[in-house]
């Protein structure tokens, strides 16, 4: 069946630093991948979305590009802040009709000052 | 803007209780969804729902019920509910197309004890 793997449980940086968190997933279907961000306290977020027309996303500084071959959609951005700690997850539609997605296990970042 | 509502926030029930989690939607979208977090394992799908009366069975469904009485609420019933079932439930709703993937709006979750 489709999954999504997130190794990384946790990530903890300090301003500026460079942030990548790794994502790979399964599938037999053409994917729709995601990156949805979770503050405390809040429900998750749409962070960006990339479809196999467009390849990557951006939104607020991150970028995130989808490669086929080695199926990978991996999460970067140049120079995190303290506000950008959360937990981010990688989420996986496929198949028709746009209904039903599977979220990774997540990556809590912290960022300190 | 998009707008999920979701009641009670907190929620402690002893096992073999009886709890109803509401969720109210105003985004006009035709899908909602029920999902669980635990450490470790992100989102759960439980249940979803396209349409008032509508239901279909997700990843995660044993102990679960629900039901969707209308467009903009979809509740989920724990009937005799178990200490496995403590954890923190979203509801999220979406809008469709066979074109593809759309954001899904989450809730503010509610926090379910079972004791």
């Amino acid at each position: 069946g489709d999954s999504v793997t997130q190794m990384q449980g946790q990530v903890t940086l300090s301003e500026d630093d460079f942030l990548f968190i790794n994502c790979t997933y399964s599938t037999t279907w053409y994917p729709t991948l995601f990156w949805y961000v979770q503050y405390p306290g809040e429900g998750p977020q749409l962070l960006l979305k990339v479809t196999t027309a467009n390849n990557k996303g951006i939104s607020r500084g991150f970028e995130a590009t989808y490669d086929k071959r080695t199926t990978s959609f991996h999460l970067q951005k140049a120079s995190v802040q303290e506000s950008d700690s959360a937990v981010y997850y990688c989420v996986l539609g496929t198949g028709t009709g746009g209904y039903k997605v599977v979220f990774g296990s997540g990556t809590r970042l912290l960022v300190s000052p | 803007e998009a707008a999920v509502t979701q009641s009670p926030r907190n929620k402690v029930t002893v096992t073999g209780g009886n709890v109803t989690l509401s969720c109210r939607q105003t985004n006009s979208h035709n899908y909602m969804y029920w999902y669980r977090q635990d450490t470790g394992h992100g989102l759960r799908l439980i249940h979803y729902s396209y349409g008032a009366g509508n239901l279909q069975i997700g990843d995660v469904p044993d102990g679960y019920k629900a039901t969707r009485t209308t467009q903009e609420d979809f509740f989920l019933l724990l009937e005799l509910a178990s200490p496995s079932q403590t954890s923190l439930y979203f509801c999220a709703s979406s809008d469709v197309s066979d074109r593809g993937f759309y954001e899904q709006y989450f809730g503010p979750g509610t926090r379910l004890t079972v004791l």
